[in-house]
């Protein structure tokens, strides 16, 4: 069983459009990373929330937690080609420390085409 | 830099053969994760230790075994080798939940 659904599962844009995309649950996390990862490197965190209805904003990307903390979003404006990766969600159990741990959704791959 | 380190970055081995796969946390973090990253299963969680004790395992095989040392640097040792362990393994590490993960290494069995 799948715990954490991201789609879509692929997404091929042109540069400058905006995009979102998604990671939803039918459980309840006490926080939710994303991150980007690039091929044969390891996953980079971009943001960590923690509240429900939780929004963080980096630049151009945009974050939601859901009210529920069972789902979150990720938009971009004006999407770059170096917005090009995998982006995976990550729900996290646990109240940090020794018994923190998480659980990831398989990913979006975005290609952002010049 | 996430300030995780890894080696080697590759590995290619035979099948039946047994390595090993070293991690150096971030300086302070006490947890270190091990996860395997194939084509077709994603991110998979196998094991975690926290200051040196195990505290949670996930989908590691009995051929597979980790330790956390006292310096907090750990090793993921797998043996017997088979053609389907070609993966990413990566390690990551946290102290009270932002999670950083290193540049992985990447095994081929043969």
């Amino acid at each position: 069983t799948q715990l954490l659904e991201q789609s879509p599962q692929f997404l091929s844009i042109q540069e400058g459009e905006n995009l979102t995309v998604y990671c939803n649950s039918s459980s309840v996390f006490s926080s939710l990373q994303w991150y980007r990862q690039e091929p044969g490197e390891g996953p980079v965190l971009l943001v960590t929330v923690v509240t429900g209805g939780e929004v963080k904003k980096l630049k151009r990307l945009t974050f939601q937690f859901g009210d529920a903390r069972k789902d979150s979003s990720l938009h971009i404006t004006a999407a770059q080609p170096g917005d090009t990766g995998l982006y995976l969600c990550a729900g996290g159990r646990g109240s940090g420390g020794s018994n923190y741990k998480l659980t990831f959704g398989k990913g979006t791959l975005l290609t952002v085409n010049p | 830099d996430s300030g995780v380190t890894q080696t080697p970055k590759h590995l290619i081995t035979a099948t039946g053969q047994r390595v090993t796969l070293r991690c150096s946390p971030r300086s302070g973090d006490l947890s270190v994760y091990w996860y395997q990253q194939s084509l077709d299963q994603g991110l998979q969680f196998l094991i975690q230790y926290y200051n040196g004790e195990e505290r949670a395992k996930g989908n590691i095989l009995e051929r597979f075994s980790a330790q956390q040392f006292p310096d907090l640097h750990s090793e993921l040792n797998l043996s017997s080798l088979e053609l389907g362990d070609s993966a990413l393994y990566f390690c990551a590490s946290s102290l009270e939940g932002d999670t950083f993960f290193g540049p992985g290494t990447r095994l081929t069995v043969l």
